[in-house]
């Protein structure tokens, strides 16, 4: 089973700063199967990015994910109010899905 | 638009069961995969079972195979959850989402927690 680690595990920034989020995997993974979620407190997560680097429909230009095999990251380029939240990557292979443990971000 | 409506949470007593239901509405149920993923009080995100669109291939966590069994009506627009034999370790909110190698859509969640 693929495991996903992202770090950092708690991110602190401020409105129009950049954040830059890591997912790792401990073999690699098909980009197109690599997906990251957002998750604010009490709502269910939505869909970010798709196949790496896709955005979701209705997702701002804002968010951007890149990377291949071991390693993914999602950008933020400028932290908007509504961006504070806990952050998921997930990886879909061998009929299984892994999901990571999460990064917060939070105001600073 | 796309609403996918959890039902069925509750407390339930270890050892219990507990049938979920999803109710799916705005897009073209009986084309699509359709998953349950949970999340326990406080942690991260668990995906538990998938179902194909026509029901012949399912697959289950390790943590809950045997114990779980996940189907669909597509005539009814609905995807279950039917879980036996809860323990502790099962308290979560429960999700239901749509896809196959991502979940695109999810409902609200529906709360289950076992405890005596």
């Amino acid at each position: 089973e693929i495991v996903l680690t992202q770090s950092p595990g708690t991110l602190s920034l401020s409105p129009g700063e950049r954040a830059t989020l890591s997912c790792r995997a401990s073999q690699s993974v098909s980009s197109s199967y690599l997906a990251w979620y957002q998750q604010k407190p009490g709502q269910a997560p939505r869909l970010l990015i798709y196949g790496a680097s896709s955005r979701a429909t209705g997702i701002p230009d804002r968010f951007s994910g890149s990377g291949s095999g071991t390693d993914f990251t999602l950008t933020i380029s400028r932290l908007e109010p509504e961006d504070f939240a806990v952050y998921y990557c997930q990886q879909y292979g061998s009929s299984i899905f892994t999901f990571g443990p999460g990064t917060k971000v939070h105001i600073k | 638009q796309v609403q996918l409506v959890e039902s069925g949470g509750g407390l339930v007593k270890p050892g219990g069961s507990l049938r979920l239901s999803c109710a799916a509405s705005g897009f073209t149920f009986s084309d699509y995969y359709m998953s349950w993923i949970r999340q326990a009080p406080g942690k991260g995100l668990e995906w538990v079972s998938y179902i194909s669109s026509s029901g012949s291939t399912i697959y289950y966590a390790d943590s809950v195979k045997g114990r779980f069994t996940i189907s669909r009506d597509n005539a009814k627009n609905s995807l279950y959850l039917q879980m036996n034999s809860l323990r502790a370790e099962d308290t979560a909110v429960y999700y239901c989402a749509r896809g196959k190698y991502r979940a695109d859509y999810w409902g609200q969640g529906t709360l289950v927690t076992v405890s005596s």
